[in-house]
């Protein structure tokens, strides 16, 4: 069965550029999760969907940051304008439920320069 | 707010030789406590999930348990495949987010 997949795996770009992430979660999944990892701060939460609609956005750090999921195969998470505190491990995670275990894609790796 | 603290930080086992990572949680209403594994380029992945109180689960060489206070991860008889980073996560009641602990990376050595 294929896992959450998620693109680019690598993202090297320049201060002030857009940048936007994918994740495609697995068939079936109702909750997406998008999650980022730093050695600083460990794994946080940023945004999650139920049924493609978000549901907590608390953890998004600012306006320069959206996220959307226009249908149940793809979320994208967009960065505009890029800085280089926003480099990190950037996670995509999905669930059948809420309550049931997230299973995570491999990340994308994030480095603004 | 919810904090999840795990330790020690970084542990470092011999083949064989059995030992227990901690992860203390103070949580508004416990839904679940759940363990991932994180290998080095990878995703967290999933583990074990525990739901309450003297709850205890078992897989290979692992076994988890459940207190109000703290869970323990068990590792017996640990092998170098077992080395990996051991994160736990905590979901309350007011949502499906998980709070991560920052992790403990275990290393163990043939």
């Amino acid at each position: 069965d294929a896992g959450v997949i998620q693109s680019p795996r690598h993202e090297v770009t320049e201060m002030g550029q857009e940048v936007t992430l994918r994740c495609k979660p697995i068939s079936g999944h109702d909750y997406l999760f998008w999650y980022r990892q730093t050695m600083m701060r460990g794994l946080e939460l940023l945004i999650y969907f139920n049924n493609n609609v978000p549901i907590d956005d608390s953890g998004m750090p600012e306006d320069r940051f959206s996220a959307k999921m226009p249908n149940a195969s793809l979320s994208t998470l967009k960065i505009q304008p890029s800085e280089p505190r926003d480099s990190a491990v950037y996670f995509c995670a999905s669930s059948s439920q809420g309550a049931q275990p997230q299973h995570f894609g491999d990340g994308t790796r994030l480095s603004i320069l | 707010e919810d904090q999840v603290t795990q330790s020690p930080e970084a542990l470092r086992l011999q083949e064989g030789e059995s030992s227990s990572l901690n992860c203390s949680y103070t949580v508004s209403g416990l839904r679940g406590l759940f363990w991932y594994r994180q290998d080095p380029g990878k995703g967290p992945e999933f583990l074990f999930t525990l739901y309450s109180a003297g709850e205890e689960k078992e897989k290979e060489r692992l076994k988890a348990t459940l207190t109000k206070k703290e869970s323990f991860l068990h590792i017996t008889a640990p092998k170098p495949e077992d080395s990996a980073t051991y994160l736990c996560a905590v979901q309350n009641y007011s949502g499906y987010a998980l709070n991560f602990g920052k992790g403990t990376s275990l290393l163990v050595t043939p």
